[in-house]
């Protein structure tokens, strides 16, 4: 069964430090979406792609972190400089499309900041 | 601005119960409800999708049910069983500013006891 990859699983950091999270989602599937989950919480959209295009970043920090997907495939998160509140989940997800679909989910990317 | 509201406390049950939990949502209805399932450290994992047109729908022992009068969605597990316990999230999808758009409550935890 075709499933989300992420990676790092976990990645442990020092504060005002560069970092990157990486997205394979399912083959085929156009819409990704990009997630932070802090414990106890729901997960919050942080971006959402179609194909390569953003369509939704309105809750992205965009003085510190950016997103792509180049080529409407896989996708990167980064973070720069990090800072203590970014402590969170990571969480890629991806469907066949944006509306009417299930998510699919990877298994996360839980960041520390020190 | 749309809200999604789960129950935050935890819900205990006995074994062979019937577990229900609640996803509430104001202002407009959503096109569609759906609902996840999280394992402490994990990404989410689908369960169902119930349209707004849809007033039940089922697999194997979940239930869901959409209420667009109470705007109000029921999430029942019949017979539950301890590996039923885990966070329950609700999320909504709808339209907000020009696209779809979906939003996760913050989860109810539950726990089945033998």
């Amino acid at each position: 069964e075709a499933e989300v990859a992420q990676s790092p699983r976990y990645k442990i950091t020092e504060k005002s430090q560069a970092v990157a999270f990486w997205c394979d989602p399912i083959s085929g599937h156009a819409t990704l979406y990009w997630y932070r989950q802090i414990l106890g919480q729901g997960p919050e959209l942080l971006v959402q792609f179609q194909d390569e295009s953003v369509v939704d970043d309105s809750q992205l920090p965009k003085d510190r972190f950016s997103a792509e997907r180049l080529k409407g495939v896989d996708s990167t998160l980064k973070i720069q400089p990090a800072e203590l509140g970014d402590s969170a989940m990571y969480l890629c997800a991806s469907s066949r499309a944006a509306t009417g679909y299930e998510q699919y989910f990877g298994p996360g990317t839980r960041l520390t900041v020190t | 601005s749309q809200k999604i509201e789960q129950n935050s406390e935890a819900l205990n049950i006995q074994e062979g119960k019937t577990a229900t939990l609640t996803c509430n949502y104001t202002n407009y209805s959503p096109a569609y409800l759906q609902w996840y399932r999280q394992d402490p450290g994990r990404g989410p994992v689908f369960l169902l999708l119930i349209r707004e047109n849809e007033k039940e729908k089922r697999k194997e022992r979940l239930k869901v049910t959409f209420d667009t009068t109470l705007k109000q969605s029921l999430f029942h597990i019949t017979a539950s069983q301890p590996a039923d316990s885990a966070t329950y999230l609700c999320a909504q999808e709808g339209y907000s500013g020009g696209y779809q758009k979906v939003t996760f409550g913050i989860g109810t935890k539950l726990q089945v006891i033998p």
